[in-house]
């Protein structure tokens, strides 16, 4: 099976400017969490998709948003850029079954977002 | 709140050595799962391991041993005579299955270097 994909894997993009990125789960997975990874805060959950719907967020403003489509792939989008956006933004999947068990979430490559 | 916590931020080894990185682990939840991950230079998070609190059973997987202690909420990563290709960056996670599929809490995280 394919691994989790995550384009664009650079980008740089300057303060004020919006920017979306893009992730596509291993087939068969329907969950899709994010998380922020930066030399200072470390690996950060932003949010976590299934079936089309957020089930849980981080603690980020309202800058960061994502969604989820019918084929469980996901985007997520940063508006307003600001310089503390710089960071590796890693994308991760996994297999839900049914029951309130904690699923092994498989990561992406990341992308790297440069903001200037 | 859960918090892990990886007190060793950079070990460096001889190639042929055995090394250990520590993890320490804060939750109230009975019901948890622990993660080990590996981050090499590309960026993404390479799976290792996944146990949950019900299971203190230490496990050995080649040159990787694991050892699973609730009693001093710790969750120790053990590498069995480490090659250069070990190095990386080592992250230890925490996750409880109370809500389903929650995100992942990481330990900042230890970086391996095997020197040859």
């Amino acid at each position: 099976k394919a691994g989790v994909t995550q384009t664009p894997r650079y980008l740089i993009k300057t303060r004020g400017q919006q920017v979306t990125l893009s992730c596509s789960p291993i087939s068969g997975h329907r969950s899709v969490s994010w998380y922020q990874q930066t030399p200072g805060q470390g690996l950060q959950f932003l949010f976590e998709y299934f079936s089309e719907t957020q089930r849980n967020k981080g603690n980020f403003p309202g800058r960061f948003s994502g969604r989820q489509f019918s084929n469980s792939r996901s985007e997520m989008n940063v508006s307003t850029l600001e310089l503390g956006d710089s960071a590796l933004y890693l994308c991760a999947s996994s297999l839900v079954t049914s029951g309130a068990t904690q699923e092994t979430q498989y990561f992406g490559p990341g992308t790297r977002l440069l903001v200037l | 709140a859960q918090k892990v916590t990886q007190a060793q931020t950079e070990i460096s080894v001889v190639e042929k050595e055995d090394v250990t990185l520590d993890c320490v682990y804060e939750t109230r939840d009975t019901t948890y799962y622990l993660f080990w991950y590996k981050q090499p230079p590309s960026g993404e998070l390479v799976f290792l391991i996944r146990r949950n609190s019900f299971d203190e059973q230490n496990e050995i997987s080649g040159r990787y041993s694991w050892n699973f202690q609730k009693s001093t909420s710790s969750f120790n990563f053990t590498i069995t005579a480490s090659q250069v290709v070990d190095s990386a960056v080592y992250f230890c996670a925490l996750s409880d299955s109370f809500s389903g599929n929650t995100p992942l809490v990481f330990g900042k995280g230890t970086r391996l270097s095997v020197i040859a």
